[in-house]
């Protein structure tokens, strides 16, 4: 079946360094959306990607499609604690894009 | 958060009861969607529903049903608690249209089962 797989599963960096997760998935997706899950908290929606090769950015945040639509990157600049967290990298599938294809995500922690 | 509740968010229970939780929304969205997650498995789809009265399983169905009979109540229940059925649930809605999709999640509910 779909599966969308991430790594690294887990991270540490120092606060101010960056930090990368990636996301592959096993079929093309009509789709890619990234979702942040702070530590006893729910998951929050970041951004979604649907164009072949699409960079989106918010703030520190630089978000990127692959051009074959089955990969995707999160980059953070300058890590803060407040980046801390879990991120997910849910996919669509094509033609059903209403149900997410979930991965385990990446746990991120920030040393101060 | 699009205005959505779960209750209980907390629940203690014993092996072999009947569990209902309960997933509201104040905006009408018409997809609706439970997860659990657990450690090292990430989200896991239960069930879902893209309108009153019509749902569809997800990949950890077995042991769960679902019912919406109005568009702002999604329930789940479990209808012979067990052991690994110990988890967070939670609830989402979908509101986006055409190709974006979009979910947002209830606070979620922590159940054990002992």
């Amino acid at each position: 079946g779909q599966q969308v797989m991430q790594i690294p599963q887990y991270q540490h960096v120092q606060e101010g360094e960056d930090f990368t997760t990636y996301c592959n998935s096993s079929t093309t997706l009509s789709n890619i959306q990234w979702y942040k899950q702070r530590p006893g908290g729910h998951p929050v929606f970041l951004i979604q990607l649907v164009k072949s090769g699409e960079v989106k950015k918010q703030k520190r945040l630089t978000f990127q499609f692959g051009e074959a639509k089955k990969n995707s990157s999160l980059h953070i600049t300058a890590t803060q604690t407040t980046d801390v967290g879990t991120y997910f990298c849910p996919g669509g599938g094509a033609g059903n894009n209403r149900k997410l294809i979930w991965g385990l995500g990446t746990s991120l922690a920030v040393n101060p | 958060d699009a205005g959505i509740t779960q209750s209980p968010r907390h629940k203690v229970t014993e092996t072999g009861t009947p569990v209902t939780l309960r997933c509201h929304q104040t905006e009408n969205h018409r997809y609706m969607y439970w997860y659990r997650q657990d450690p090292g498995h990430g989200l896991r789809l239960i069930h879902y529903s893209y309108g009153v009265k019509d749902t569809d399983k997800g990949e950890v169905s077995d042991g769960y049903s679902v019912s919406r009979s109005k568009t702002e109540d999604f329930l789940l229940t479990l209808e012979s608690a067990t052991s690994s059925q110990t988890s967070v649930y939670f609830c989402a809605i979908s509101r986006g249209g055409g190709d974006y999709n979009e979910q947002f999640f209830g606070p979620g509910t922590r159940l054990t089962v002992l």
